[in-house]
């Protein structure tokens, strides 16, 4: 069974600080998802990522995928407030889309 | 989002009445999906469709069937509600299975079950 994990599910930040979110994921799938989530909203999609090695950037958010090590990684550079959200990875297993249980992400002036 | 509505957005069942939500979209996408998400256990997929009366279980199917009769809607009927079905509801749509744009989601419905 496919398993996804993400870590850290709860990451408290201060502005201008740079951190990794990471999602772990069990099997040898190349397509990986990243979404975003603001309180009481649907979810928005930020990044596909599908091969690997692939790396996406967009302004102070920059994802990679290692399909090897079945890692994606999500690096915020210099945070701000306006990156606070949830964030979930999802990986895409024949029909159906399996998703990390997302990462709150609180950024402090 | 523009292009895909879920109705109603909020709604209050008692224990052991039918309810239906309904996805409505607009895209023509073949594929439409079902998901709940619950603290701590980010999206679960309950059903999914492929086309019109093509439809499969996901990974939380009991208690739940889902009807297409229509590209544009996808409707989840919890059969009888329970407590543990309380929850907030996710249609989502995409062009493709193997998507390279990810699924388009809908606002939510929130499902209380009392």
């Amino acid at each position: 069974e496919l398993k996804v994990e993400q870590n850290p599910l709860f990451l408290s930040m201060q502005e201008g600080k740079n951190y990794t979110i990471y999602c772990n994921y069990s099997t040898t799938s190349d397509r990986l998802y990243w979404y975003r989530q603001d309180p009481g909203k649907s979810l928005e999609s930020l990044f596909v990522l599908l091969s690997n090695g692939a790396v996406k950037q967009e302004g102070r958010l920059m994802a990679s995928l290692d399909t090897k090590a079945r890692l994606s990684t999500l690096h915020i550079t210099a945070a701000v407030h306006d990156l606070s959200a949830t964030y979930f990875c999802a990986v895409d297993d024949n029909y159906d889309m399996r998703f990390g249980a997302g990462t709150r992400l609180t950024v402090k002036p | 989002d523009a292009g895909i509505t879920q109705s109603p957005r909020h709604k209050v069942t008692e224990t052991g009445t039918p309810v239906t939500l309904r996805c409505h979209q607009t895209e023509n996408h073949r594929y439409m999906y079902w998901y709940r998400q619950d603290p701590g256990h980010g999206l679960r997929l309950i059903h999914y469709s492929y086309g019109v009366k093509d439809t499969d279980k996901g990974e939380v199917s009991d208690g739940y069937s889902v009807s297409r009769s229509k590209t544009e809607d996808f409707l989840l009927t919890l059969e009888s509600a329970t407590s543990s079905q309380t929850s907030v509801y996710f249609c989502a749509i995409s062009e493709g299975q193997a998507t390279f744009y990810g699924y388009t989601f809908g606002s939510g419905t929130r499902l209380t079950v009392v």
